[in-house]
């Protein structure tokens, strides 16, 4: 069974600060992964994805992801945070077939500080 | 922009008693999923189904839960008897493609919530 795991469930930054939260994730075989956010009042939206290529994508917001194969990693990165980007931020994994629905971490609790 | 319509947004009921979500996913998405989420943790699917075929329900409490989705469409989802550890969103999304695919983007909607009393 996939399983992922966030390492920081709250974190407080001020604006123009960089920004990077980790995701790892273990399934042994292709995987499929993705950042979704939500904002306070909001739903579920997909901040970006990785399903192929590019180990490094980039999606909304100036948001952008790495995939690194060897570390089961999925970090998120911001070079300049804006608290605007004050939200619940969660990483998801299915599995490459595309049958499995998403596998979801425990989210971060960002909280960006004008 | 097509949305996951979710109705209620908000339900409490007092523990043993019924409640019912429902769900309406974008037109022509073939799969449809129920998520629950607990306060302060992520999404944990309940029930994934495909067209009006349940694909996945390991995790789902048959004892007291079920979902339908009989036309292929919208989808209910049904807690009988309620009891107080179910308090939480119940998150409904919906996506293009059909199993197997080379991946898979879920569209959420709002949720709703539930608080038992």
């Amino acid at each position: 069974a996939q399983s992922v795991s966030q390492h920081n469930h709250h974190v407080i930054l001020s604006e123009a600060a960089s920004l990077e939260l980790g995701c790892n994730y273990s399934y042994g075989g292709t995987v499929n992964l993705f950042w979704y956010v939500q904002y306070p009042g909001q739903h579920l939206q997909l901040l970006l994805k990785y399903f192929s290529g590019d180990p490094l994508v980039k999606g909304i917001k100036g948001f952008e992801a790495e995939f690194i194969k060897s570390k089961f990693s999925f970090n998120l990165r911001k070079p300049s945070v804006q608290w605007s980007d004050t939200a619940e931020y969660f990483c998801a994994v299915n599995s490459g077939g595309g049958a499995d629905g998403l596998t979801f971490g425990k989210g971060t609790h960002l909280i960006i500080q004008p | 922009e097509a949305e996951v319509a979710q109705s209620p947004r908000y339900k409490i009921t007092e523990k043993s008693q019924a409640v019912a979500f429902w769900c309406d996913p974008i037109s022509g998405h073939a799969t449809l999923y129920w998520y629950r989420q607990i306060l302060g943790q992520g999404p944990e699917l309940l029930v994934q189904f495909q067209d009006e075929s349940v694909v996945d329900d390991s995790q789902l409490p048959k004892d007291r839960f079920s979902a339908e989705r009989l036309k292929g469409v919208d989808s209910t989802l049904k807690i009988q008897p309620a009891e107080l550890g179910d308090s939480a969103m119940y998150l409904c999304a919906s996506s293009r493609d059909r199993a197997p695919s080379g991946a898979n983007v879920l569209t959420f909607g709002a949720g709703s919530r539930l608080t038992v009393l």
